[in-house]
């Protein structure tokens, strides 16, 4: 089926560093999502974006975060600066019409 | 909220017997969706069922849907060792919006 692909899939980064999560979309979508989990825990909405805008974001999308789709193929989750409690697995999905939605096998971001 | 609560927390079954997870949910909803994440991979939808149907099978899997008391079931039968995983329900206000996830029924199938 159609996939998703998260790139890096481990990645490791001093606190107050930038770092930049890549997600590949499946070609023809149109919706993006990012989702933070938490292990062992549910998984949580940050964003959404279409047509190259934010959607919406959630209290967890915090001023330190940022999303785009520069070139109209990879979808960035930028964090600038890092903190301790963003670590976490960050999942990217992709959806055609918004409903049969696709999700990456997630980037595990540890933040030292 | 959309918010969307799955029971009981996990369950255990030996392969080959059926598992019913169930899922409760607020609001209003124009789809609920069951997922499946297994352990160290994004979660994979299973069924996307519309307010207006009542049951959707895929396979081994059946989801129901009541809007009346805003819940679904979600049944897998002549269970596997790979059906091991967290499901999840998730509803979102419209195409494109926001899934919100409930925190997801552990089932566990022994050989």
């Amino acid at each position: 089926g159609p996939k998703v692909l998260q790139i890096p899939s481990h990645q490791i980064i001093d606190m107050g560093q930038m770092v930049t999560l890549n997600c590949d979309p499946v070609s023809n979508h149109l919706y993006f999502y990012w989702y933070k989990q938490i292990l062992g825990q549910q998984m949580e909405f940050l964003v959404n974006f279409y047509n190259g805008k934010v959607m919406e974001k959630s209290k967890l999308f915090k001023d330190q975060f940022s999303v785009e789709r520069p070139d109209g193929s990879y979808f960035t989750l930028k964090i600038q600066p890092t903190a301790l409690e963003d670590s976490a697995v960050y999942f990217c999905a992709s959806s055609l019409k918004g409903q049969e939605v696709f999700f990456g096998k997630g980037t595990r971001l540890t933040v030292v | 909220s959309q918010l969307a609560e799955e029971n009981p927390w996990a369950l255990s079954v030996h392969e080959g017997e059926s598992v019913t997870v169930n899922c409760s949910y607020k609001t209003s909803i124009t789809a609920l969706q069951w997922y499946r994440q297994k352990s160290g991979e994004g979660p994979a939808q299973l069924i996307l069922i519309r307010s207006n149907e009542r049951e959707k099978r895929n396979g081994r899997l059946r989801a129901t849907l009541d809007t009346s008391s805003q819940s679904s079931s979600l049944s897998i039968t002549a269970t596997r060792c790979e059906d091991t995983a967290v499901y999840f329900c998730a509803t979102a206000p419209g195409a494109g919006n926001k899934l919100t996830f409930g925190i997801g029924t552990r089932v566990l199938v022994r050989p």
